[in-house]
């Protein structure tokens, strides 16, 4: 039972385009949600985050959107740039406050200069 | 520098061997995880410890075991119930979030444990 889907394995853009990445989730119980950008043989570090009272967090040229009626989130990057080049997992945190986390499968961005 | 080490980076095992994989974090985070990563399949979560002395099973937790003596440590043990102990590993860190104060969880740099 997949509850976090990131059902595009890929995407390719072009530097300087936006990157838009979805994630979708099954469990309305999630409160907080997160992405994390991972480079090959490393571990993910932390991009960004929103909890589920707002519906867009911005930092940077990093945006997420949160839409609790679709159960749909997005990480927009804009202007893309070859370094984002990179896996990009969503994750969510269920209500119950353990602190863990359920990822999405990863999407793999490819920015092209 | 505060982080989480992982040790060793890379680890082959023969079959029929159990193995541990080493995780220390110096961040005085109360919680740590265990992950695994496979090709396709995101993380999935092995065991989560909240406090010393106490951890959890997560959703793919057979053939695994942990131990949480110190606050610092948190070793995974892939025993040779493991039917596919072949992947990507990950341990990870945080102060569990109250509310909506929720921190994010800091991931160490992977151990890649392959049997042979």
């Amino acid at each position: 039972d997949q509850q976090v889907k990131q059902n595009s394995p890929s995407l390719s853009v072009q530097e300087g385009r936006i990157s838009i990445l979805n994630c979708d989730y099954t469990n309305s119980m999630f409160d907080y949600f997160l992405w994390y950008k991972k480079y090959p043989a490393e571990g993910p570090t932390f991009l960004i985050s929103i909890s589920s009272i707002k519906d867009k967090n911005e930092d940077g040229r990093f945006t997420v959107f949160l839409n609790k009626s679709a159960k749909h989130l997005s990480l927009h990057i804009v202007p893309s740039q070859p370094g984002d080049s990179a896996v990009y997992f969503c994750a969510a945190r269920p209500s119950s406050n353990t602190g863990k986390l359920i990822f999405g499968q990863g999407t793999t961005l490819q920015v092209k200069p | 520098d505060g982080g989480i080490t992982q040790s060793p980076k890379y680890l082959f095992r023969k079959e029929g061997q159990n193995v541990t994989l080493s995780c220390e974090q110096n961040l005085n985070h109360d919680a740590m995880y265990w992950y695994r990563q496979d090709p396709g399949q995101g993380l999935r979560l092995i065991y989560y410890s909240q406090i010393v002395n106490d951890f959890q099973k997560g959703d793919i937790a057979e053939g695994y075991s942990v131990s949480r003596e110190k606050k610092e440590s948190f070793p995974l043990t892939v025993t040779s119930a493991q039917k596919n102990p072949t992947a990507f590993y990950l341990c990870a860190s945080s102060v569990p979030g109250q509310g909506y104060r929720a921190t994010e969880a800091f991931f160490g740099q992977g151990t890649r444990l392959t049997v042979v």
